[in-house]
């Protein structure tokens, strides 16, 4: 069974200060690793995907098999970026599922940028 | 396109109701879901369709029952719901294995 954990249930840092949202996971199988992001009164949105290995808004995450680990990074955070992170594992399904995965959630951190 | 279309946005239903919620997307994406979110709980998986067949029933009570017409479309029906099942409805689709999800707005049910 998979498992995400995300140690911290809020955060809060100042305007311009690095930010690292902590997500560690539990899973046999090779993981496909996810950070979704849902701003206040907004859809869940897909930040970052692992194996892109790209920056969206300015956040970084490099996936870290040694340790289980799929941390957010930014080294300058803005007050829009406040909201709800969610660290996300796809696992492998049933094979009846095709490229039907399940998606499993963290518990999210809430990340306030203060001014 | 590329949304998740979910109608309607807020839904007050009482516990002898019998409604739908629907979910749409036009991005060819052939894997469809519903999840269910609590306030600020992360979502929890109730279904997966793949290819319009119910591939994954997350040991969801019967009163929720999931219906794929076709590729571009996903209901979820209703009926006999109690107070604990008001929450956030969600309904992603997806493109591939490698790919994340897409998520609608949501439906927001409230039974009473």
């Amino acid at each position: 069974a998979q498992r995400v954990t995300q140690p911290e249930k809020l955060l809060s840092v100042f305007k311009g200060a690095p930010v690292e949202l902590k997500c560690n996971y539990s899973y046999s199988g090779s993981p496909e690793l996810f950070w979704y992001v849902q701003y206040s009164r907004q859809r869940l949105q897909l930040l970052l995907r692992h194996i892109s290995r790209e920056s969206i808004k300015g956040f970084t995450a490099d996936l870290n098999k040694g340790e289980t680990s799929f941390h957010l990074k930014k080294p300058f955070a803005q007050e829009e970026d406040s909201a709800m992170y969610y660290c996300a594992l796809k696992a492998q399904g049933p094979l009846s599922s095709g490229s039907a995965r399940q998606l499993t959630f963290g518990s999210g951190t809430q990340l306030t940028v203060l001014p | 396109d590329t949304e998740v279309t979910q109608t309607p946005k807020h839904l007050v239903m009482g516990m002898t109701n019998k409604k739908s919620l629907k979910c749409e997307q036009h991005m060819g994406h052939r894997a469809m879901y519903w999840y269910k979110q609590k306030a600020k709980k992360p979502p929890e998986l109730m279904f997966v369709y793949s290819y319009e067949k119910l591939s994954i029933n997350e040991s969801v009570p019967s009163r929720f029952s999931p219906e794929c017409p076709n590729s571009s479309l996903l209901n979820l029906h209703l009926h006999a719901l109690q107070p604990e099942d008001s929450a956030l409805y969600l309904c992603a689709s997806s493109q591939g294995v490698n790919y994340g999800y897409t998520f609608g707005s949501g439906t927001r049910l409230t039974v009473v």
